[in-house]
């Protein structure tokens, strides 16, 4: 089973500032990863699909990257509603289509 | 506008049985994979289980292998979860998906609470 380790696993940020999050796979998952926000309460949504392409109606803030082993999510600037927490996903060798632990974004 | 609605949820006790239902549409279910995530109490997402379009590919993670069912109804844009002998680590909302290439349409969930 790949196992898929988000860091960290709160990052503390403020309004306007940029965001790097990490995702590592125990072993390569190619481009096949997916980045999802979750808000208190919420569903998760699907924000990036195949490493770095944006889902529908996904803010140009947002951007993914890495192929094998390490990825990254990153938001430009931030915004009030994108404080959440963050999961990525592997889809390569399935099952399971593994979850990393979550990265909670949170106001400094 | 597409929608996922799951229903079925509640309290069982440690053994028992319940059977959760994920009404889809505003999109062509019988050409989607469909997908069961679990979400404990404070905790982060956990991958159930997933069916394909005609119901040909099944997976189950281990956790529910043996106790869990997923089954799909095209006619009726419809999947389900049968899920049996259910124990307290299985409480969790429990989200219907779509899609693998990335889940891009999610239920609001069902809650599920095993408790004597």
């Amino acid at each position: 089973e790949i196992v898929m380790t988000q860091s960290p696993a709160t990052l503390s940020v403020s309004p306007g500032e940029r965001a790097t999050l990490s995702c590592r796979a125990s072993q390569s998952v190619s481009s096949n990863l997916a980045w999802y926000q979750q808000k208190p309460g919420q569903a998760p949504r699907l924000l990036i699909y195949g490493a770095s392409t944006r889902a529908t109606g996904i803010p140009a803030r947002f951007s993914g990257s890495g192929s094998g082993t390490e990825f990254t999510l990153t938001i430009s600037s931030l915004q009030s509603e994108d404080f959440a927490v963050y999961y990525c996903q592997q889809y390569n060798n399935w099952p399971p289509h593994t979850f990393g632990q979550g990265t909670k974004v949170e106001i400094k | 506008e597409v929608q996922l609605v799951e229903s079925g949820g509640g309290l069982v006790k440690p053994g028992g049985s319940l059977r959760l239902s994920c009404a889809a549409s505003g999109f062509t279910f019988s050409s989607y994979s469909m997908n069961w995530v679990r979400q404990a109490p404070g905790k982060g997402l956990e991958w159930v289980s997933s069916i394909s379009s005609s119901s040909s590919y099944i997976y189950y993670a281990d956790s529910v292998k043996g106790r869990f069912t997923i089954s799909r109804d095209n006619a009726k844009n419809s999947l389900y979860l049968q899920m049996n002998s259910l124990r307290a680590e299985d409480t969790a909302v429990y989200y219907c998906a779509s899609g693998e290439i990335g889940y891009d349409y999610w239920g609001q969930g069902t809650l599920v609470t095993v408790s004597s």
